[in-house]
């Protein structure tokens, strides 16, 4: 089956660690990326990957980090300079333009709570 | 003015109601247009996708699209209980990133 893939599906973090969520996709997109939503404000775009080896900031990119070494996988950190990180976390992927695709697909989601 | 406003509401029906969601838009680029169903504590899922002005209908749903007026619909007809999600609007242009609304929370009531 085609999908995204997000693990884990709840993440737990004390003060002051970094955490990483895992989101692999086999729909062989070129673009990607990380949103966060909390309630009552929709969803707000991190990172974003439009190809290999490079990622652009999206509207809250601080305290958050990417990387994307392979088309399949971008890995989002949560590091311990994010003030108010308990939020639920989704990646997404889009096909190219040139494709004529421009929906993208969501994966199910990381609910990331600091303890 | 922010690029996409979405009513939240929550939006309460009665079962076999026809609903009516809605988003405004103020970039003028946009060229492409869709609308995500979320249930509580799950990714966004695609419902529907249109490019153009115009109506695309796909079962009980209708997407209506007015780029004179930048604005778009969502009719969900003979509703039902298993509606009851948050719609989230969404618009883009070229390769960037998808525009979202805040989405529109819906209670279907059996």
């Amino acid at each position: 089956d085609g999908g995204i893939t997000q693990s884990p599906k709840y993440l737990f973090r004390k003060e002051g660690q970094n955490v990483t969520l895992s989101c692999e996709q086999n729909l062989n997109h070129d673009a990607m990326y990380w949103y966060r939503q909390d309630p009552g404000q929709g969803l707000r775009l991190i990172y974003y990957s439009q190809i290999v080896n490079d990622f652009q900031k999206g509207d809250i990119a601080e305290g958050y980090s990417v990387s994307r070494e392979k088309k399949e996988s971008f890995p989002l950190t949560v590091t311990s300079a994010q003030k108010n990180p308990t939020a639920f976390y989704l990646c997404a992927s889009k096909d190219s333009i040139g494709t004529g695709h421009t929906e993208a697909f969501f994966g199910q989601g990381t609910r990331l709570t600091v303890v | 003015q922010k690029e996409v406003e979405q009513d939240p509401g929550p939006l309460s029906v009665p079962e076999g109601a026809i609903v009516s969601l809605n988003c405004t838009y103020s970039n003028s680029a946009f060229q492409y247009f869709m609308w995500y169903r979320q249930y509580s504590r799950k990714g966004p899922e695609l419902l529907m996708y249109t490019y153009s002005s115009g109506n695309k209908e796909d079962g009980r749903f209708t997407a209506q699209v007015d780029k004179s007026s930048k604005y778009i619909s969502l009719f969900i007809r003979d509703s039902q209980p298993s509606d009851s999600a948050t719609y989230l609007c969404a618009m883009g242009q070229g390769n960037t990133p998808l525009v979202f609304g805040k989405g529109t929370r819906l209670s279907v009531i059996a």
